[in-house]
């Protein structure tokens, strides 16, 4: 079955500062990769997701690039700000395969600071 | 309109006894499932169904049961509750729209076995 590794656990930037969180996947009929943000106490809310027919995606000053022949995938966020403070987890599926469920990494805690 | 709802919220309970968690999406989606969010903040999916097919993670004891009495719904019976089971529960639904991707998750129910 799919494995997905996430790195790091604990990321700590300055506000403003970009940050970065990677992913690889083991299973290469995986082809949907969605990054999730999860808030203190809430539920886990899609920010991105991305294909595995495109290279790179961007939302404003989020952005996901995948490589599928390495098997990695990663999320960039540019002029990090306090409330970009979260648990990221990154995870990944087959879009064709119905009742198969995303395989999360283990998240990333980011803390932006002020 | 939310989504994906459950209940209860929170969820206190002693060693031995049998409790159970609802789930319910108003999507239209064909696919639901439980996942099982640990202290260490791991997201691990506990079952998928889909249309009546069940499909079970292998490491998920018995005494966890769901129950879909139709594609909007799906339950969480557990019995016989042990201390490591306390944890966060959330239900999450996803539909075949141009194939499967974004899924949504209820609120989720935190267990305290006592």
């Amino acid at each position: 079955g799919e494995n997905v590794e996430q790195h790091p656990s604990t990321l700590s930037v300055q506000e403003g500062d970009s940050a970065v969180i990677k992913c690889t996947y083991s299973d290469s009929a995986s082809n949907y990769f969605p990054w999730y943000k999860q808030e203190l106490g809430k539920r886990p809310q899609l920010i991105i997701d991305i294909r595995s027919n495109v290279g790179e995606k961007k939302d404003q000053r989020i952005a996901v690039t995948l490589n599928k022949t390495a098997k990695h995938f990663s999320l960039h966020i540019t002029e990090t700000q306090p409330e970009d403070s979260a648990v990221y987890f990154c995870a990944a599926s087959n879009r064709g395969q119905a009742g198969t469920a995303l395989i999360f990494g283990k998240g990333t805690t980011l803390s932006v600071s002020s | 309109d939310t989504a994906v709802s459950q209940t209860p919220k929170y969820l206190v309970t002693q060693m031995g006894n049998d409790k159970s968690i609802k789930c319910e999406q108003n999507l239209g989606h064909d696919t639901m499932y439980w996942y099982k969010q640990d202290s260490k903040k791991f997201l691990k999916i506990m079952f998928s169904y889909n249309n009546k097919e069940l499909i079970i993670n292998e490491t998920v004891p018995n005494r966890f049961s769901p129950k879909s009495p139709d594609k909007a719904h799906l339950n969480l019976h557990i019995n016989s509750l042990e201390l490591g089971d306390s944890a966060v529960y959330f239900c999450a639904s996803r539909g075949l729209a141009g194939g499967y991707n974004e899924q949504f998750f209820g609120p989720g129910t935190r267990l305290t076995v006592l």
